[in-house]
């Protein structure tokens, strides 16, 4: 099965700063994968997905950028955050039509 | 859009009662999830449904995918303390993304 990591686990960051957020699979090669964000313990929006190297599709507009250097790495980046960006993120990696997720970044900005 | 509504969305019961949450869609799905999630972690994957009038029975867990593949149930029977979390369904269409339902917060009081 296929585990996935995420760090890191907790960031606090101010207004205004850089934002890295990799996530990172195993157990599985060439997989799908997607960024969530989730809002005070409901449910998740999906940002950004991949389905191979370099290939990002984004859902909503925003400050947030990902991208996919590996074929199981990806990163959520902002060059510059704003209070809205706070929340818990998530990380997804497919297996057929289910989704596997990390254990999640949660992000204050300050 | 396709749009999966969950409820209820917020449920609080004695320890051993029954429960059911529902999802319900306009939309027609291949198959669907049901997740569990503990606060400040990942949501972890209970069970997919795939075939139209499937039931899966996990423990106390029994969930159903309705006929026409456009809604589900979980039921919970006995509720216990451990059972408290954030439950969300989500579909899978075919195109690479889930639609999640906005989750039922479950607490299950000793």
């Amino acid at each position: 099965s296929q585990t996935i990591h995420q760090w890191p686990a907790t960031l606090v960051q101010p207004v205004g700063s850089p934002l890295s957020l990799e996530c990172t699979v195993e157990g599985t090669s060439n997989p799908n994968l997607y960024w969530y964000r989730q809002a005070a313990g409901r449910g998740l929006q999906l940002l950004f997905y991949s389905v191979g190297i370099g290939q990002i599709s984004s859902e909503v507009p925003q400050n947030l950028s990902a991208s996919r250097p590996q074929d199981r790495q990806f990163i959520l980046s902002s060059k510059k955050l704003l209070l809205s960006d706070s929340g818990f993120y998530l990380c997804a990696s497919t297996g057929t039509d289910t989704q596997y997720f990390g254990p999640g970044t949660r992000l204050t900005v300050l | 859009t396709q749009l999966l509504e969950q409820s209820p969305q917020f449920l609080s019961i004695q320890e051993g009662e029954n429960l059911t949450v529902y999802c319900n869609s306009s939309s027609v799905f291949s198959s669907l999830q049901w997740y569990r999630q503990e606060p400040g972690e990942g949501p972890v994957l209970l069970v997919t449904v795939v075939t139209g009038g499937e039931v899966k029975k996990l423990k106390r867990l029994t969930f159903q995918f309705g006929d026409a593949r456009k809604d589900s149930s979980l039921h919970i029977t006995a509720a216990q303390p451990g059972d408290t979390g954030l439950y969300l369904c989500a579909g899978a269409a075919g195109n690479y993304k889930l639609t999640f339902g906005k989750g039922t917060l479950l607490t299950v009081n000793p």
